[in-house]
């Protein structure tokens, strides 16, 4: 099993750009999870899935949409790139029953210029 | 709202001593789950160790243990026989209740292993 992976690992863009993140997992987690990671902040949740075809707001979810149109994958889309948005991007999906733990995707590191 | 604070940014053990890690957390539910997360410099992020809340018992993993305490709303990892490869980035996690979907992370503790 792959586990949960992410594409691409790496993104430069330039402010105003747009783009899109895949996140796709192979253990059948109904629970699906978009967080940023900045220097000092710990993880913070931008959107959410508990199933396909639906989706949830996070923690910092203004900038992002996501869609999920099949189980096994969460996409997250920056519309319009700002510097704000210069962060390293981790996907996670876990069971819908206990314990929860999440598997954690390899994350992306996206610089916004 | 649920919180969760690491009070320590940066932490140092030398090679095989032990360390403890601290966590604390903020919550009004009685039924909940918690996390360590290793965040070595690849980036991937492990699970280390869970807790369940309703479980008195102290959960252990190998040289990973920790100590629980619910009433005080504490949840401290404790590392033995520290290695060079546990030097890493250490994230506390909390989750609410069944029916309800989010995680709340601390901002970390950097464990740094003296050879």
């Amino acid at each position: 099993n792959a586990g949960v992976t992410q594409t691409p690992k790496f993104r430069v863009l330039k402010t105003g750009q747009s783009m899109t993140l895949l996140c796709a997992q192979d253990m059948n987690h109904e629970y699906m999870y978009w967080y940023r990671q900045d220097p000092g902040m710990g993880l913070r949740l931008i959107h959410y899935s508990v199933g396909e075809g639906t989706t949830a707001k996070g923690e910092v979810p203004d900038g992002y949409n996501v869609s999920r149109l099949k189980k096994q994958n969460f996409l997250l889309g920056l519309e319009s790139a700002a510097p704000s948005q210069t962060s390293v991007y981790f996907c996670a999906s876990s069971y819908r029953v206990s314990p929860y733990e999440q598997y954690f995707g390899p994350g992306t590191r996206l610089t916004v210029t | 709202a649920q919180t969760v604070t690491q009070s320590q940014p940066e932490m140092s053990v030398q090679e095989a001593e032990t360390v403890t890690l601290s966590c604390t957390y903020d919550t009004s539910e009685s039924d909940y789950y918690l996390f360590w997360y290793k965040q070595p410099p690849s980036r991937q992020m492990i699970l280390v160790i869970r807790q369940e809340a309703y479980k008195q018992q102290n959960a252990t993993e190998n040289r990973f243990s920790v100590n629980f305490q619910k009433a005080a709303k504490s949840f401290s990892l404790k590392i033995s026989d520290s290695q060079l490869g546990d030097a890493a980035m250490y994230f506390c996690a909390y989750r609410g209740p069944s029916g309800t979907y989010k995680y709340i992370f601390g901002t970390g503790t950097r464990l740094k292993v003296l050879a």
